[in-house]
C-alpha cells in the first residue's frame, strides 16, 4: 500500500524558516518523481515545486522560487522542502504527492504551515 | 502555461447523475489532464487520467460510478448515482515540461 506521511509544519513568523518532510512507503520511491501541493484555507490546490526521480531535476512555482528549495534522498524514501523568508500567503496546508505517468496519483494527508507574527 | 477552469460550484440529487467540466486554455486543448476529489477534511484523492480522446484510467478503487470524457479542450468528470459521499471538492490537474496546474475546483453538493 502506497503511503505518504509529511510532517514538519507549526507557527513561523514571517522571514522565518522551516523544513517539512515526507517519508514514502508502499513503493519504489527512487523511480518516482514527487511534488508538494499546497491548500491555503479555503481555497484551492496550489502546486508548490516536483522534483524528479532521481533528484537532478527540480521545478518551483514562480510565487516560491528562490525562497523554497526541494530535495529527496532516495536511501531514506524521503522528500524535503526547505522553506526560507516565509510569508504570510505561504500559510497553507502543504501536501506532499507522488507523480505517475506525469499525474498526481497519491496524496499524503498534509502538513500545516502558519505564518504570523 | 497552461490554464484550466472549472464552475466553482454544482448540485444534484442524490441517486441522480452529474457532469463536471475542467476547460484548458487556448493552445492547450490536447493536454491530458488528472481529476482529483476532496471530501472536507481529508487529503485529496486521485480519481483518473484524462486523455482528450476521451480515454482515462482510474485510481485503485474508484468505483465505477466515475467516468471521464472529453470534447475539444473541455475534460469531464461524470459521476452517476450520486451518493452522500460524493460531496465533496473536484479538482482538476494538468502539467507541461516544467509546471504543474491546478483548476479552481468545483465544490459538489449532493441534494
Amino acid at each position: 500500500e502506497v503511503q505518504l506521511l509529511d510532517s514538519g509544519g507549526g507557527l513561523v513568523q514571517p522571514g522565518g524558516s522551516l523544513r517539512l518532510s515526507c517519508v514514502a512507503s508502499g513503493f519504489t520511491f527512487s523511480t518516482y518523481g514527487m511534488s508538494w501541493v499546497r491548500q491555503a484555507p479555503g481555497k484551492g490546490l496550489e502546486w508548490v515545486s516536483a522534483i524528479g526521480g532521481s533528484g537532478d531535476t527540480t521545478y518551483y512555482a514562480d510565487s516560491v522560487r528562490g525562497r523554497f528549495t526541494i530535495s529527496r534522498d532516495n536511501s531514506k524514501s524521503s522528500m524535503y522542502l526547505q522553506m526560507n523568508s516565509l510569508r504570510a500567503d505561504d500559510t497553507a496546508v502543504y501536501h506532499c504527492a507522488r507523480i505517475s505517468a506525469a499525474a498526481t496519483d497519491y496524496w499524503g494527508q498534509g502538513t500545516l504551515v502558519t505564518v504570523s507574527s | 502555461q497552461p490554464v484550466l477552469t472549472q464552475s466553482s460550484s454544482a448540485s444534484a440529487s442524490l441517486g441522480s447523475s452529474v457532469k463536471l467540466t475542467c476547460t484548458l486554455s487556448s493552445g492547450h486543448s490536447s493536454n491530458i489532464i488528472a481529476w482529483h476529489q476532496q471530501q472536507p477534511g481529508k487529503a485529496p484523492r486521485f480519481l483518473m487520467k484524462l486523455e482528450g480522446s476521451g480515454n482515462y484510467n482510474k485510481g485503485s478503487g474508484v468505483p465505477d460510478r466515475f467516468s471521464g470524457s472529453s470534447s475539444g479542450a473541455d475534460r469531464y468528470l461524470t459521476i452517476s448515482n450520486l451518493q452522500s459521499e460524493d460531496e465533496a471538492d473536484y479538482s482538476c490537474e494538468t502539467w507541461d515540461s516544467n509546471t504543474r496546474v491546478f483548476g479552481g475546483g468545483t465544490k459538489l453538493t449532493v441534494l
